[in-house]
């Protein structure tokens, strides 16, 4: 089964509105990161939350982490039609020396001009 | 603009042959990971490296092989290609724990 999967799979927004992506994940971790993928193009890190902290914000950006519920949330806010990507969140694991990521599932948004 | 490169971004080949995905950076990463990608599906980790001579396995069994001979170059090779590795193949690399990953572009590869 999968370390980190996401919710929705798919959202569908208009320009303008808040976009929230939701991840949860399995096991202990050392940090979460989330990613986005234009076009099946590379990745490019957004944001990186630490297990100790509980919020972290970045230009539109806001990420939660909640270690008790083993979940992330990523929150867009004004969206435009640019933000139109996948979306992953990508979890390094407690103890690991490697900082190797396992990702999740993703969430395919669509912002509708 | 990338600071990790791969080469090719598209590639063709029949059946059988013996290809090599490079993969560059410039930022001198310690570590460095390849990634397996279907179309709109997750990723998967099949190898990395934490320095010069240093290769693991991923998570996903791969007939792939990589090699780390210089600190910025990762390539990695498939001795027969088949059609099920059909697949985009992800490059990365990292200062360190506790930092994100930059990642290439991709290579896209079918194998026909």
């Amino acid at each position: 089964s999968q370390q980190g999967e996401e919710d929705p799979q798919a959202l569908s927004i208009q320009e303008g509105e808040n976009a929230t992506m939701n991840c949860s994940y399995k096991t202990s971790i050392n940090n979460l990161q989330w990613y986005r993928q234009n076009s099946g193009r590379g990745l490019v890190h957004l944001i990186l939350i630490r297990s100790n902290e509980r919020e972290k914000h970045s230009g539109r950006l806001r990420v939660t982490l909640d270690t008790s519920k083993k979940s992330s949330s990523l929150l867009i806010t004004a969206s435009r039609a640019a933000d139109t990507a996948s979306y992953f969140c990508a979890t390094a694991l407690y103890g690991g020396a490697t900082n190797k990521l396992i990702f999740g599932t993703g969430t395919l948004l669509a912002v509708q001009p | 603009e990338a600071d990790i490169y791969q080469t090719p971004r598209y590639l063709v080949i029949g059946t059988g042959k013996k290809i090599t995905l490079e993969c560059s950076q410039t930022m001198g990463h310690d570590k460095m990971y390849w990634y397996q990608q279907d179309p709109g599906m997750e990723l998967h980790l099949i190898h990395y490296s934490y320095g010069v001579n240093s290769t693991e396995k991923g998570d996903l069994s791969s007939e792939s092989t990589v090699s780390r001979i210089r600190t910025e170059h990762f390539p990695l090779t498939l001795e027969s290609a088949r059609p099920s590795h059909t697949s985009q193949y992800l490059c990365a690399s990292s200062p360190g724990y506790n930092y994100g990953y930059t990642f290439g572009s991709g290579t896209r590869l079918t194998v026909v």
